[in-house]
This record gives C-alpha cells, structure tokens and sequence, in this order.
C-alpha cells in the first residue's frame, strides 16, 4: 500500500536556529517527491519537487533531500524565521497513474 | 492575476442539507482536484477531473458529487448521506493529470451541526 509517514508530528523551535523534518515512503513505482509548505488556514504551496536522480535540491533556506534506495527524504531549514511557522508536508507520486500520497505534515512552530 | 480561488472561506450548515464548494481557475489547467483535511491525516482525494466533461472518483468519494461543465469550474457537492462533512476542503488544479504538480486554492472550511 502507498503511504508516506512524516515525523515529527509537532516541533517547535527558536527563531535562528536549524531543524530537519523527516518523510519516508512506500509509494512505488516512485516519480518525484514535493514538500510544501501550509500556513493555517491556506492551501499549501510548493518547495520543491525531487526527482529519482537527485539527491539535493535548495531553495532559499530550505533544503531537501532523497535517498530514494532507503525511500526517504528530509526537508532542512536553516536559520529560522517567525515566518517559518506552518504545516510542511511530504507528497510522493507513483509513476503509474494518478496515485499523489499526502503525508500527515509536520507542524513547526518557530517561537522568538 | 492569475490563480485558483475557491469560495467562501468559510460555510456553516444544518446537517441533512446540501451545501455546493466553488472553485475556479484561470491557469488554463486540465486538470483539477478536491481534497478534505482533517487534523491529523494528510489530504485525501475526494474527486478529481483531467478534462471537461470527465471526472473520476478518489479515495473518499462517498457522499460527494462533482460536475465539471466548464474548464475553469469544478463545484463540489456535499451532500446529506456525508456521514462527517465538517473538514477543510482543498481544491487544486494542475496543468494535466499524472504527478505534476498541483497548485492549491486557500480552501473553505465547512462546519456542519
């Protein structure tokens, strides 16, 4: 069964400072992994998308990363901003069809 | 300006009624999408459409019902037999089906007592 599990559920952490959130999948055949980034109450916006061959990819503040041969795949942040505060989520898509796999997301909460 | 909207941003409603979600794009995508949101869980498809006129259904399509009459409409009907309809509703679209990506409206959350 597809399914992407996140962790952790909830973080919360100092404005500047670093963290990383983690996401492994099962979904298969894999074609790409997006983390995006929700506020409360908005729909969630992009990162960025990973494909099988990459194994880094940087935006702003934001790095992801994918081991696709263990199926995981981590979203660091690096000197946090109040702003930072939202839902991040991990979607895989199978290559075989419609199939989009929603993680849970990780809450972050980034306190001054 | 470009984008999806979806309307209202919030909707109360006395249970047993049925209640229509707008949304609408002018990105020119083919293809569109609903998601429910309860905490906790990641987004579930509930329907999604790749072309006028066509729409299938998704994980949790029971209760629900679609149309997709023009290319930038996709209404979503909640109807009575929803068992649990209170959630926040997302709505998406994307420039075709598969795994492209998919740009989401600011959703409308939907309590029903």
């Amino acid at each position: 069964k597809n399914q992407v599990e996140q962790s952790p559920q909830s973080l919360i952490i100092l404005e500047g400072k670093n963290c990383t959130l983690q996401c492994n999948y099962t979904v298969s055949p894999f074609s790409n992994l997006r983390w995006y980034k929700q506020d409360t109450g908005r729909g969630p916006v992009s990162l960025t998308i990973m494909t099988f061959s990459e194994n880094t990819k940087s935006n702003g503040r934001y790095t992801a990363t994918l081991d696709a041969d263990t199926k995981q795949s981590s979203l660091h942040i690096t000197a946090s901003q109040l702003s930072d505060s939202a839902s991040y989520i991990c979607v895989v898509s199978a290559d075989n069809n419609n199939d989009m796999r929603f993680g849970a997301g990780t809450r972050l909460t980034v306190k001054p | 300006d470009g984008g999806i909207t979806q309307s209202p941003k919030y909707l109360f409603r006395k249970e047993g009624q049925n209640v229509t979600l707008s949304c609408e794009q002018n990105l020119n995508h083919d293809a569109m999408y609903w998601y429910r949101q309860d905490p906790g869980q990641g987004l579930r498809l509930i329907y999604y459409s790749q072309i006028v006129n066509d729409f299938q259904k998704g994980d949790i399509a029971e209760g629900y019902s679609v149309s997709r009459e023009k290319k930038e409409s996709f209404p979503l009907t909640v109807t009575s037999a929803q068992k649990n309809p209170t959630a926040f509703y997302l709505c998406a679209s994307s420039i075709a089906g598969g795994s492209h990506e998919q740009y989401f409206g600011p959703g409308t959350r939907l309590t029903v007592t």
